[in-house]
């Protein structure tokens, strides 16, 4: 079955970097994955596709601030000098055959 | 740049039929590339994926879903939507549309509605 798994939560200080993880669930290392960005009351925003290689395409206007890897079944998005507006709720979100769309659980990155 | 936007009552009762259209703007429904999802999250949970449809009608549903949702495209109004039959209180959520790039990344989200399913 396909699932992604994510942290609850996350946090790092203002100017700091921090890498939030997406993991495949067994048997579905070689996914391409999405992550997105839900700011407070507002709706998602796409921020990236990372592939199995770490290669990945970002969405319009995102900043360089974002960017995205993989290792093995795990697929990151690393921000790098952390702004309070980074501060959102960041979903992962895959697709399989069948076409079955599956997101992650969420994780919520404070900056502190 | 594309934009999506959805529309329609913020309030159904138990058991009858949920309704929400969502408009394209800045590109055309016909487009190749493109499918147009529906994704929905209640209050304080996470995301979750309901269908989505290809502009020549083509569809795509949410297994857990799937005995309950229709979606429909309208080319010549350049919109699609959203019916949900037999609602409860758990269908009550924040419904949003989007791009779904090639059934694999949802590229632009709309605003979001919120669909509160109460008597």
């Amino acid at each position: 079955q396909l699932v992604l798994t994510q942290s609850p939560s996350a946090s790092a200080s203002l100017g700091a970097s921090v890498k939030l993880t997406c993991t495949l669930s067994s048997g579905h290392s070689t996914y391409a994955i999405a992550w997105h960005q839900q700011q407070p009351e507002k709706g998602p925003r796409y921020l990236m596709k990372i592939n199995s290689d770490g290669s990945h395409n970002k969405g319009d206007g995102i900043p360089d601030r974002f960017s995205g890897s993989s290792s093995g079944a795990e697929r990151y998005l690393t921000i790098s000098s952390l702004q309070s507006e980074d501060e959102a709720d960041y979903y992962c979100q895959t697709w399989g055959t069948g076409i079955h769309v599956v997101f992650g659980g969420g994780t919520k990155l404070t900056v502190l | 740049q594309l934009q999506v936007q959805e529309s329609g009552p913020g309030l159904v009762k138990p058991s009858e039929t949920l309704s929400l259209t969502c408009t394209v703007s800045g590109g055309s429904i016909s487009s190749s590339t493109y499918y147009w999802g529906w994704v929905r999250q209640p209050p304080g949970k996470g995301l979750e994926w309901i269908g989505s449809i290809y502009y020549s009608g083509s569809t795509y549903y949410n297994p857990s879903l799937k005995s309950r949702v229709t979606i429909s495209v309208d080319t010549s109004r350049n919109q699609f939507s959203l019916k949900l039959s037999s609602v409860t209180a758990a269908d009550t959520a924040v419904y949003y549309c989007a791009s779904h790039n090639a059934v694999t990344t949802f590229d632009y989200w709309g605003q979001g509605t919120l669909v509160t399913v109460s008597s």
